[in-house]
């Protein structure tokens, strides 16, 4: 079955330490973004790409960084300049070319908590 | 620029009982509208989506509506259980696949 696949389910991060979240996706999706879901806040855009070897900043990209070398994948790494990084980070990816009819897919999560 | 805004933000009902969600946004230009369900701690799991040109959309117990003129889109769940007790959320693609969300609707199904 096609699907988004993130991992670690969990992940814990000491002070001042990067640490990078997977996303796999086999849906043959052009689009894949980044978000970071926080309480009461619903869900804030991070990063995104539309094509293999270029991607965009979101709403409150500042402390992460991406890369998107093959289609399938798009992994999201926290730096240490991200002060407040403990949160649910959701992978979601899409079809794009025919006016979004399919909607967003999205992966199981990731979350990121600061020990 | 465009504003998703979900009321209420937390529900209870007794099982048994019809409930309309309610999701409201700011500019009408939209490509298309998704619902989402999402259990603690998982991710999200697309119900429906209605694209601009249509008016609802109907999967098993669940029936979407989108009002563009007006800004509106409604999930209606009929006869609701226990097991329906998630955060439903919807989902605007203003036309660049970027989606806006609102901040969903917490939803508890008591039995």
């Amino acid at each position: 079955d096609g699907g988004i696949t993130q991992s670690p389910k969990y992940l814990f991060r000491k002070e001042g330490q990067n640490v990078t979240l997977s996303c796999e996706q086999n849906l043959n999706h052009d689009a894949m973004y980044w978000y970071r879901q926080d309480p009461g806040q619903g869900l804030r855009l991070i990063y995104y790409s539309q094509i293999v070897n270029d991607f965009q900043k979101g709403d409150i990209a500042e402390g992460y960084s991406v890369s998107r070398e093959k289609k399938e994948s798009f992994p999201l790494t926290v730096t240490s300049a991200q002060k407040n990084p403990t949160a649910f980070y959701l992978c979601a990816s899409i079809r794009t070319g025919t006016g979004g009819v399919d909607g967003y897919t999205f992966g199981s999560g990731t979350r990121l908590t600061v020990v | 620029k465009q504003e998703v805004t979900q009321i209420p933000a937390a529900l209870s009902v007794p099982e048994g009982e019809n409930l309309v969600l309610n999701c409201s946004f700011t500019d009408s230009a939209i490509y298309n509208l998704q619902w989402f369900r999402q259990d603690p701690g998982k991710g999200l799991t697309s119900l429906l989506l209605i694209q601009s040109s249509q008016r609802e959309q109907t999967s098993g117990r669940l029936n979407a509506s989108l009002d563009k003129s007006s800004g509106r889109s409604t999930l209606y769940i009929a006869a609701s259980q226990p097991g329906d007790s998630a955060t439903y959320l919807c989902a605007v693609n203003p036309g660049t696949y970027k989606y806006i969300f609102g901040t969903g609707t917490r939803l508890k199904v008591l039995a």
